[in-house]
């Protein structure tokens, strides 16, 4: 009875490298969305896949910031030349249908930029 | 610009009262509100939902209300309970179901 899969859980890299952030959705879900949460704040979406197909990127940054769901394997959100103000909590959720409510949310990847 | 606002970003109540969390929307396309729930170091847990066809959706002791005219939504928990002590938080989505708004969140701490 997996839940969503995050990882890694902590992930600490330099200011220039890049962050590669995995995440699994519940078996039979086939809808995957990412969000980030500054500290202090609420969580903001960034992107909403489904296999292969990005369908809503209105929330990613235009610069270095991607995502992809491939037919095989996880969601990955991949962040290059990665800078301080990246540093946040980054959490995938899943849903089995574009319906308009619930989502699972994975434990999150922590991020910190040194 | 703050679609989903929770007002109170602190809230403590003593073991076995009432808790009421309140959360206002300003976009009138929102029609699917959901709070989560959220411990350190751990993704949100969903709790409990409501559709805008609804003003009253129970679980157990969490009950979330609607009011639509005023886009208002609030969770109450009765009784409340030392594991109840988490940030909370509301969110929505409109019927395209892309994403989820989220608000910034409520603490709340129930005393034993």
């Amino acid at each position: 009875n997996a839940g969503v899969m995050q990882n890694p859980r902590h992930l600490v890299r330099r200011r220039g490298q890049e962050a590669r952030l995995r995440c699994s959705p519940v078996k039979g879900h086939s809808h995957v969305y990412w969000y980030r949460q500054l500290p202090e704040e609420g969580l903001k979406f960034m992107v909403y896949l489904q296999k292969e197909n990005i369908i809503d990127e209105s929330g990613m940054p235009k610069e270095r910031f991607s995502a992809e769901f491939p037919k095989e394997g996880p969601s990955i959100l991949r962040i290059q030349q990665v800078v301080r103000g990246d540093s946040a909590a980054y959490f995938c959720a899943s849903s089995p249908t574009q319906s308009t409510g619930t989502q699972y949310f994975g434990p999150g990847t922590r991020l910190l930029v040194l | 610009d703050q679609q989903v606002k929770q007002n109170s970003p602190s809230l403590s109540v003593q073991e076995g009262r009432i808790s009421i969390l309140n959360c206002d929307y300003t976009n009138s396309m929102f029609d699917y509100f959901l709070w989560y729930k959220k411990y350190p170091a751990e993704g949100p847990t969903f709790l409990i939902s409501i559709s805008s066809i609804k003003d009253k959706n129970e679980d157990g002791r969490f009950t979330v209300f609607l009011n639509k005219s005023a886009k208002h939504l609030s969770l109450h928990i009765v009784p409340s309970q030392p594991g109840d002590s988490a940030v909370y938080f509301c969110a929505a989505s409109d019927n395209a179901g892309n994403m989820l708004t989220f608000g910034g969140g409520t603490r709340l701490m129930v005393k034993p």
